[in-house]
């Protein structure tokens, strides 16, 4: 059975830098094909796709937001991080945990976490 | 970036109709089309993957078709439980793209 879980802080001011993390278990991030992501949704807005991580260290990023965004993972620890910089109210958004694999056609994000409430405000 | 659009943006129907949702996407996307569904309050859920492959657990009156750039998203009888927000999704380059969603109401 595949879970995500996100975790991080429910507010940050702006200019400062988000840290999630996504603890997962029922897979493994060294299994080829399989990626660990993150899609945010501003309130009574759409998804937003931001980043990716796959098994072989391949790393894409929404080129938008590539300047601001890192994604690290943790194999033995079945984590990925994502870091945000310069956080602005424009960033206050649920953010959310996924699966997907290359092994996939069409490459469907399959399994989502629950989603983190993050708010940016001073 | 590849835009995707859908229609209608919302839609009124009552349990038992027949449901059609229609997204397009302004470059050719081949069958790299996914759609979720996302109740208030929730995390989406795939329903389904690859323009038209029922996601495993999605009952089967949800189907999809279309390849290039026009899709479709048929529900064949209304269920309670469907009442919701449908996105699509792009995953032919990135970054990857959803519409901007559908919400499907009670008549």
């Amino acid at each position: 059975q595949i879970t995500l879980k996100e975790s991080g802080p429910t507010l940050v001011k702006p200019t400062q830098t988000l840290t999630l993390t996504c603890s997962f278990s029922g897979f493994s991030l060294s299994a080829p094909g399989v990626g660990v992501g993150w899609i945010r949704q501003p309130p009574g807005k759409a998804l937003e796709w931001l980043a990716v991580m796959y098994w072989d260290a391949d790393q894409r990023y929404s080129p938008s937001l590539k300047s601001r965004l890192t994604i690290t993972k943790d194999t033995s620890k079945s984590q990925v991080v994502l870091l945000m910089t310069n956080m602005d109210p424009l960033d206050t958004a649920t953010y959310y945990c996924v699966h997907n694999s290359r092994s996939t056609v069409s490459l469907p994000f399959d399994y989502w976490g629950q989603g983190a409430q993050v708010t940016v405000s001073s | 970036d590849i835009q995707m659009t859908q229609s209608p943006s919302s839609l009124s129907a009552s349990v038992g109709d027949r449901v059609t949702i229609t997204c397009r996407a302004s470059l050719s996307v081949s069958s790299f089309l996914n759609w979720y569904q996302q109740r208030p309050g929730k995390a989406p859920k795939l329903l389904i993957y690859a323009a038209s492959s029922l996601q495993n657990g999605v009952p089967p009156r949800f189907s999809g078709g279309g390849s290039g750039t026009d899709f479709t998203l048929t529900i064949s009888s209304l269920q309670p439980e469907d009442f919701a927000t449908y996105y699509c999704q792009q995953s032919y380059s990135i970054p990857f793209t959803f519409g901007p969603g559908t919400k499907v109401d009670i008549k």
